[in-house]
């Protein structure tokens, strides 16, 4: 079974800060992992996501993410966040062995930008 | 848009009822997932079907079940409600391929139990 933790539930940050964003994950079986963001009153969008090859990954709106087998990390990253950055992020991982299997997500952390 | 759509857009009902939530999947992905988004539990994966199949289920209740028809689109049927039941509920479609499990989510429905 696989299991994700975000570490921070709430992150607020001003506008034009760096933001990390961590994720960790616990698994017996090789994974892919992916971050989604949700903006207020929408549904999940796929930010970035990770299968294979290099280990850092880069997304849309500047966001990128380093996978880290050794410490079962996928931490998201940001170097200068906008006001529009304000909203819901969330780690998740599918068993990378079984065909398009469900998505196992973390609780979600808060990303406030304030000016 | 991410080519999902879902029907309705909010839902409110009251506690002993029973709906009906409409999924339609990207063109092309034969893979639909159902999943519940509650301020306690967070995003749950309900349950998927692959090609009118059912292929995986998680935390669904009893009282709650699903199909998928042969033009693939899918509707998750919710009955005997209660008032926990009132969530957000997401679709999402991927192609089903291994190698390929991005999964594509729609608007959502909001479910309200009144």
């Amino acid at each position: 079974a696989q299991s994700v933790t975000q570490l921070d539930s709430q992150v607020p940050v001003f506008e034009e800060a760096p933001v990390e964003l961590r994720c960790n994950y616990s698994s017996s079986v090789s994974v892919y992992l992916f971050w989604y963001v949700q903006y207020p009153n929408q549904g999940l969008q796929l930010l970035l996501k990770y299968l294979s090859g290099s280990t850092l990954v880069k997304g849309i709106n500047g966001f990128e993410a380093e996978f880290n087998k050794s410490q079962t990390s996928f931490h998201l990253r940001k170097p200068s966040v906008h006001i529009s950055d304000t909203a819901e992020y969330f780690c998740a991982v599918s068993d990378r062995a079984q065909a398009g299997t469900a998505l196992i997500f973390g609780k979600g952390t808060t990303l406030s930008v304030s000016s | 848009d991410s080519g999902v759509t879902q029907t309705p857009k909010h839902l409110i009902t009251a506690t002993g009822q029973r709906v009906t939530l409409r999924c339609s999947p990207r063109s092309g992905d034969l893979s639909v997932y159902w999943y519940q988004q509650s301020l306690d539990q967070g995003l749950q994966f309900l349950i998927q079907y692959y090609n009118g199949e059912e292929r995986a289920k998680g935390n669904i209740l009893e009282r709650f079940s699903a199909q998928q028809f042969p033009d693939l689109h899918s509707e998750l049927n919710l009955s005997s409600l209660e008032l926990g039941d009132s969530a957000l509920y997401f679709c999402a479609s991927s192609v089903g391929r291994r190698d390929h499990n991005e999964q594509f989510f729609g608007p959502g429905t909001r479910l309200t139990v009144l």
